[in-house]
């Protein structure tokens, strides 16, 4: 059984500029979760999205948005890069009747 | 809102030590609790988890129980190995508004177990 994979693993971006992260849920999943870890810190909630459907949203700015396609995979798109927008950001899968996440490697992105 | 409080690092110890790692949380429901490790250049994994109270949870060694009239949930190993040396975050889900849950996280605490 795969497990959650993430892509790339690292990404340096420009101030103002736009990017986009993959991620690969397990293997029957229909939940995915995505977070992003500031460097120190626990990792914050952005959003989660179960069939296709946004599910929920944590207390990120509107520049934060996603995808989740027919197969479950999904996409974080971010826009206006920020500096502080430097973290990682990890992708977890779940199913939607259980509150149990697997979390992928993460993506590095780094903000210059 | 919902929020975890942990033990803030690092936490150095010698090989065989007792380990305990404090964690309390604020929720106005009924949280499922948990504790992942996340070790050097990886990701999160679930180290165990409780859900309710005076379940206790337990995986490798490590030990943590739902007190929910003290509203913690604290990680304790009786003898810690190298291959221990991590981050540990104690967790919890929100079940408020879905059948699917976001996870609150503590920030963190560093581990590191000397030979």
């Amino acid at each position: 059984e795969t497990g959650v994979t993430q892509s790339p693993t690292h990404l340096i971006k420009t101030r103002g500029q736009q990017v986009t992260l993959r991620c690969s849920s397990q293997s029957g999943h229909n939940t995915v979760s995505w977070y992003q870890q500031a460097l120190g810190q626990g990792p914050q909630f952005i959003f989660q999205y179960y069939r296709e459907e946004e599910n929920g949203r944590g207390n990120f700015p509107p520049r934060f948005s996603g995808l989740q396609f027919p197969n479950y995979s999904s996409e974080l798109n971010v826009n206006a890069l920020e500096l502080d927008d430097s973290a990682l950001y990890l992708c977890a899968s779940s199913l939607a009747i259980t509150d149990e996440q697997y979390f992928g490697p993460g993506t590095r992105l780094t903000v210059t | 809102g919902d929020s975890v409080t942990q033990m803030e690092g690092p936490v150095t110890l010698s090989e065989e030590a007792f380990l305990t790692i404090n964690c309390t949380y604020t929720a106005t429901g009924y949280p499922s609790l948990f504790w992942y490790v996340q070790y050097p250049g990886e990701g999160l994994q679930l180290l165990l988890k409780a859900t309710k109270a005076d379940d206790k949870g337990s995986n490798k060694g490590f030990e943590a129980t739902y007190r929910k009239e003290t509203t913690s949930f604290h990680l304790e190993k009786g003898s810690v190995q190298v291959s221990d040396s991590a981050v540990y975050f104690c967790a919890l889900s929100d079940h408020k508004y879905s059948s699917a849950s976001k996870i609150i996280f503590g920030s963190g605490t560093r581990l590191s177990i000397r030979p």
